[in-house]
Order: structure tokens, then sequence, then C-alpha cells
């Protein structure tokens, strides 16, 4: 079966800077979907990312990207210029590309952004 | 945003008692989960659906029962419910090839 693990329970970063969170996966599949999700304390999932494993390049959304390293299983995200409202648990997820299979999600990291 | 709605948000039940928590989905989404999620254990997958009628278990699926009896909805009952089951629930519907989409989530308190 499938694992995720996030080894940063916690991180911080200040207002302006640049913070990378830190994703590492367990599988035997050679084609599957990556992902970082972004829980606000509103409490509502956001997908803030997503990244083919088939794809070399690295996936990008505005201030947000991924470090998708397949060989070494890591899929790092990096968020620049940090904002306030960037303070929130962030998932990273993993899914087989095989129908009938959920997602399966790290533990998280809180991340918080210092004014 | 997703089409996607839980209900009910909030829920407050004795020990013992039958709960049903509802997802409704408007994109025609195949696949549908129910994750609960509990300070430091993430989410974990309770069960999900693939299809009408087919679903399957996930790691935390002991207690609780689901059914999807069409594509829009998929229904999760807490058979008699336990204080270990107090906890946020999140549904969350996807396509094969998307991420997933999560609703507002419901919490639940059992006393």
């Amino acid at each position: 079966a499938q694992t995720v693990t996030q080894s940063q329970p916690e991180m911080s970063v200040q207002e302006a800077e640049t913070v990378t969170l830190s994703c590492t996966y367990d599988t035997s599949e050679s084609d599957y979907y990556l992902f970082w999700y972004k829980q606000p304390p509103s409490r509502q999932m956001i997908l803030v990312i997503r990244q083919e494993a088939y794809k070399q390049q690295n996936a990008t959304e505005n201030r947000f990207s991924v470090n998708f390293q397949k060989a070494a299983k890591s899929f790092s995200l990096k968020i620049s210029d940090s904002q306030l409202g960037d303070a929130a648990m962030y998932f990273c997820a993993y899914r087989s590309p095989r129908g009938n299979t959920p997602l399966v999600f790290g533990k998280g990291t809180r991340l918080s952004v210092i004014a | 945003d997703a089409g996607i709605t839980q209900s009910p948000r909030h829920k407050v039940t004795e020990t013992g008692t039958p709960v049903t928590l509802r997802c409704h989905q408007t994109e025609n989404h195949r696949y549908m989960y129910w994750y609960r999620q509990d300070p430091g254990h993430g989410l974990r997958l309770i069960h999900y659906s693939y299809g009408v009628k087919d679903t399957d278990k996930g790691e935390v699926s002991d207690g609780y029962s689901v059914s999807r009896s069409k594509t829009e909805d998929f229904l999760l009952t807490l058979e008699s419910a336990t204080s270990s089951q107090t906890s946020v629930y999140f549904c969350a519907i996807s396509d094969i090839t998307g991420g997933a989409f999560f609703g507002q989530g419901t919490r639940l308190t059992v006393v």
C-alpha cells in the first residue's frame, strides 16, 4: 500500500519570505498523481497544486510550485512571497491511476506566517 | 467551487444512537469518499465508493457503514455512536485523473 510522509509537523516563515514543505511517498507504481492541499482555519480543504508523475516539468500555480523528484519519491511544496493568508495546515496526497483507489494523505504540516 | 454539500454541518448525539451523515454532489463524479480528521492523524479514509452500489472499506471502517444508491448521494452511518467517533468528517468527490474536492465538513460530537 502507498504511504505518504510529511516529516515537519510545524513550520514558520516570515511574511514575504519563501518556505518549503517536505513530502515523501512510497509506491511501486510508475504512474500516479500527487497533490498539495491547504486547510485554513475555516476547515475547508483547498486543492493547491497537482503533479502527474509522467510529467518531468514541475507544476506551478502562482506563488506555489513543487519540486518533484521521482527517483527520490519526493514532492516538496515551495511557497514564495509568503502572505498571512498562507497560514494553514498543508497536506500532501497521493493517488494511484488505478480506478478504484482513494487518495492517501500525509499527516500534515502546520504553517505559521509571521508578520 | 465543486458542487458538494454535506449535511448536517454540526451534530451532537448520545452514545449508542445511530447517526447518518449525507454527502450530495452535483458534479456527476464517479468517486466519493468519507474521511475523518483528528488532531495528529491527518485525514483517514473510512469508506469510499467507485460507483453506484460499489463501495469499499478504508483504514478506519469499523463502526461505520455506507450506502450509495445513486450517483449524487453517499451516506455514512455510525451504527451505534461512540465517543471515539467524535471527529470532523469530510466527504470528497473526484474523477479518475483529478484531485479530490471536499465538502465543508461535519463536526460530530458524541456525548
